[in-house]
């Protein structure tokens, strides 16, 4: 069983450029929640996908959007980068909205 | 607005004792509470949990209580081991929020041979 893998593992970008992150969930999970994990802090929830749509969103302005696939991949875009989106953004995915999350090992982006 | 908190940024105990990390919250609604470990160039790992209907949950080597009255609950390790030496972060959920979780800033723990 595979568990859940993010894309890339590292970026580098500079102010006002965007940027698309990648996450293959766990096999058979339908679910996929965004974080951010900024440095000394705890993850911050973004959004959470489910059967392809947007359920619940946290306090991340539209600039930050998603999609979930089919096969329930899912990717995070950020738009108009800023300096304080610098973090550790990382996916988790669950059988349903209620079940235990599975995270990721995170894509650490940093903004100059 | 931190509605979870972990007061202690950090932690160091020796091999063979107990372990506490305590975690506060200000939100009423949380009703399930989670606690995750998370090593370096890796994402958190589940831990243990406990519903807000309980108010202790054991799993092996670890325990989970919870203060309603008071918003506060804590984990226990007992005992120690080195390989526990990681950051470990609190969450809760409330029935209404799905699969949103709110987390702590996160405990790290050092546990010394």
């Amino acid at each position: 069983e595979t568990g859940v893998t993010q894309s890339p593992t590292h970026l580098i970008k500079t102010r006002g450029q965007q940027v698309t992150l990648r996450c293959s969930s766990q096999s058979g999970h339908n679910t996929v929640s965004w974080y951010q994990q900024a440095l000394g802090q705890g993850p911050q929830f973004i959004f959470q996908y489910y059967r392809e749509e947007e359920n619940g969103r946290g306090n991340f302005p539209p600039r930050f959007s998603g999609l979930q696939f089919p096969n329930y991949s899912s990717e995070l875009n950020v738009n108009a980068l800023e300096l304080d989106d610098s973090a550790l953004y990382l996916c988790a995915s669950s059988l349903g909205l209620e079940n235990e999350q599975f995270f990721g090992p995170g894509t650490r982006l940093t903004v100059l | 607005d931190q509605q979870v908190k972990q007061n202690s940024p950090s932690l160091s105990v020796q091999e063979g004792r107990i372990s506490i990390l305590n975690c506060d919250y200000t939100n009423s609604m949380f009703d399930y509470f989670l606690w995750y470990k998370k090593y370096p160039a890796e994402g958190p790992t589940f831990l243990i949990s406990i519903s807000s209907i309980k108010d202790k949950n054991e799993d092996g080597r670890f325990t989970v209580f919870l203060n309603k009255s008071a918003k506060h609950l804590s984990l226990h390790i007992v005992p120690s081991q080195p390989g526990d030496s990681a950051v470990y972060f609190c969450a809760a959920k409330s029935g209404t929020s799905y699969g949103k979780l709110t987390f702590g800033q996160g405990t790290i723990l050092t546990v010394h041979p």
